[in-house]
C-alpha cells in the first residue's frame, strides 16, 4: 500500500487478557520497527526485524511482549496478560534498509488496559 | 549509548513570532538528525533532516543546521502560525548500527493569535 497501515486503531482490553496488534509496513521495505508511546511521553524503542536477520529485542520490556514477522511482509505485535502500564499507543514503522531517510510511520494503535 | 536531548515543553508563542526548539545529541558515531512532528490526533511525519555536518534541512519554513562542533540541531522558524501546534521530536540514526532511531522526549508547541 502507500503507507503503513496499522490495526486496531484503537482497542480496549481487560487486564490480564492477550491482545495482537498488526502492522503492514510499505511494500519493499525490508526493516520494520515497533515503538511505544506513553502519554506525554517520548517514544520507546521495542523491536526491529531486519530482512531475514534476527530481530533485534533490546526493547521489549518483558517476557510478555513478542513480535514476529513473515518475510518482508506483515509484522503482529503480541502482548500477553496485559497490564494497565501497558496502556499507551503503539507505533509501527518501516523503512528502506540502508536508506537514512528515516522511517515511515504509521497511525498506530492506541491500547488502552482497564 | 546514543541520546538525544530535547528542551522541555510546552512552548507557547504567539502568531508570527520566531521558534527555536533545541536539541542536542550524543552518539558514538557519525549519525544522521532528524526531526519529526506530530499534530494532535496524528501520526508521526517526517519534518526534515540532516545527513552530515553542516547540511541544512528545511521543509514547511523550518529549518535545522546539523552542527557537529557543538553536536546540535535546533529546530528554528521565522514565523510560526496556529497550525503549527504539535509535537516536535528530535531523532538520530546511525546508519549500520541497526538502522534504529533513537528519540528525544518530544516538545510540545502550541501556537496562540
Amino acid at each position: 500500500g502507500a503507507g503503513v497501515s496499522q490495526s486496531p486503531s484503537n482497542k480496549v482490553t481487560e487486564k490480564g487478557k492477550d491482545v495482537e496488534l498488526r502492522c503492514d509496513p510499505i511494500s519493499g521495505h525490508t526493516a520494520l520497527y515497533w515503538y511505544r508511546q506513553r502519554l506525554g511521553q517520548g517514544l520507546e524503542f521495542l523491536i526491529y526485524f531486519q530482512g531475514n536477520s534476527a530481530p533485534d529485542k533490546s526493547g521489549l520490556p518483558s517476557d510478555r511482549f513478542s513480535a514476529e514477522r513473515t518475510g518482508e511482509s506483515v509484522s503482529t505485535l503480541t502482548i500477553q496478560r496485559t497490564q494497565q502500564e501497558d496502556s499507551a499507543v503503539y507505533l509501527c514503522a518501516s523503512s528502506l534498509l540502508g536508506q537514512v531517510y528515516g522511517y515511515t510511520f504509521g497511525s498506530g494503535t492506541r491500547l488502552t488496559v482497564v | 549509548g546514543n541520546s538525544v536531548t530535547q528542551m522541555e515543553g510546552p512552548v507557547t508563542l504567539s502568531e508570527e513570532a520566531f521558534l527555536t526548539i533545541n536539541c542536542t545529541y550524543t552518539a558514538t558515531g557519525y549519525p544522521s538528525l532528524f526531526w519529526y512532528v506530530q499534530y494532535p490526533g496524528e501520526g508521526l511525519q517526517l519534518l526534515l533532516k540532516a545527513t552530515k555536518a553542516d547540511d541544512k534541512g528545511s521543509n514547511k519554513g523550518f529549518e535545522a543546521t546539523y552542527r557537529k562542533e557543538t553536536t546540535s540541531f535546533h529546530l528554528e522558524k521565522g514565523s510560526v502560525q496556529v497550525s503549527d501546534s504539535a509535537v516536535y521530536f528530535c531523532a538520530l540514526i546511525l546508519t549500520g548500527g541497526g538502522n534504529k532511531l533513537t528519540f528525544g522526549t518530544g516538545t510540545q508547541l502550541k501556537v496562540e493569535l
